[in-house]
């Protein structure tokens, strides 16, 4: 497609289980951002990947929290052993290099409700 | 942390109106850049200032940037009830290789038909 795609768009899981939360971003962006919004607040960084470099951790809030991203496609967020506080809308973003334009294209996000 | 600031939390105006939002910041940047979300959506990017630039034009969307006082302000001329939405600034440092957009809280704007 053309834009950010985000799987899945609505997650409702129990206490305690472990989520995967994916983003297709957009064909030859090579870097790739997730955020996450809690109701009503501002983004909160969580991490940032670019190209082949080792990817930016430094927003992810606990060990719980993982991500992977294959070359320069698909990534995953992991959160394991959820907790009612990671309820939240996961955004991903995509993005040319810093040396391109520099803005970031988003995905619709998803949902996550922790019970 | 946050590094943008928005202000006001919210703005309630009249169609036809002008509506402005502020950003202040905190450390020097590359560029800052103001966001639309609509409810329950991603963001959409509307305009991207640079730390050389004083101010930019997009269609009825006009930025400011005052790096003296680490500020930026977002100007919608006559505003139009499809406008309402959350308006949220985003600063670049780039520092390392990295490149982070950091947001703010941002402004939730409402334009009464």
């Amino acid at each position: 497609g053309a834009g950010v795609s985000q799987s899945p768009s609505n997650k409702v899981t129990e206490k305690g289980k472990d989520v995967e939360l994916r983003c297709d971003p957009i064909s030859g962006h090579t870097a790739l951002y997730w955020y996450r919004q809690r109701l009503g607040q501002g983004l909160e960084f969580l991490i940032y990947f670019q190209g082949n470099s080792a990817p930016d951790k430094s927003g992810l809030p606990s060990d719980r929290f993982s991500a992977e991203r294959t070359g320069e496609s698909v990534s995953t967020l992991t959160i394991q052993r959820t907790q009612q506080e990671d309820s939240a809308v996961y955004l991903c973003a995509s993005s040319l290099s810093f040396m391109g334009a520099g803005e970031l294209f988003f995905g619709e996000g998803s949902r996550l409700t922790v019970l | 942390s946050q590094q943008g600031e928005e202000d006001p939390q919210a703005l309630s105006i009249q169609e036809g109106e002008n509506a402005t939002m502020n950003c202040s910041y905190k450390t020097s940047i590359n560029n800052l850049q103001w966001y639309r979300q609509n409810s329950g959506r991603g963001l959409v990017h509307l305009i991207l200032i640079r730390s050389n630039e004083r101010e930019k034009h997009s269609g009825r969307l006009r930025v400011t940037l005052d790096t003296s006082k680490k500020s930026s302000s977002l100007l919608i001329t006559a505003s139009r009830a499809a406008d309402t939405a959350s308006y949220f600034c985003a600063t670049v440092t780039i520092s390392g290789g990295s490149y982070i957009p950091t947001f703010g809280r941002g402004t939730s704007l409402i334009v009464h038909p």
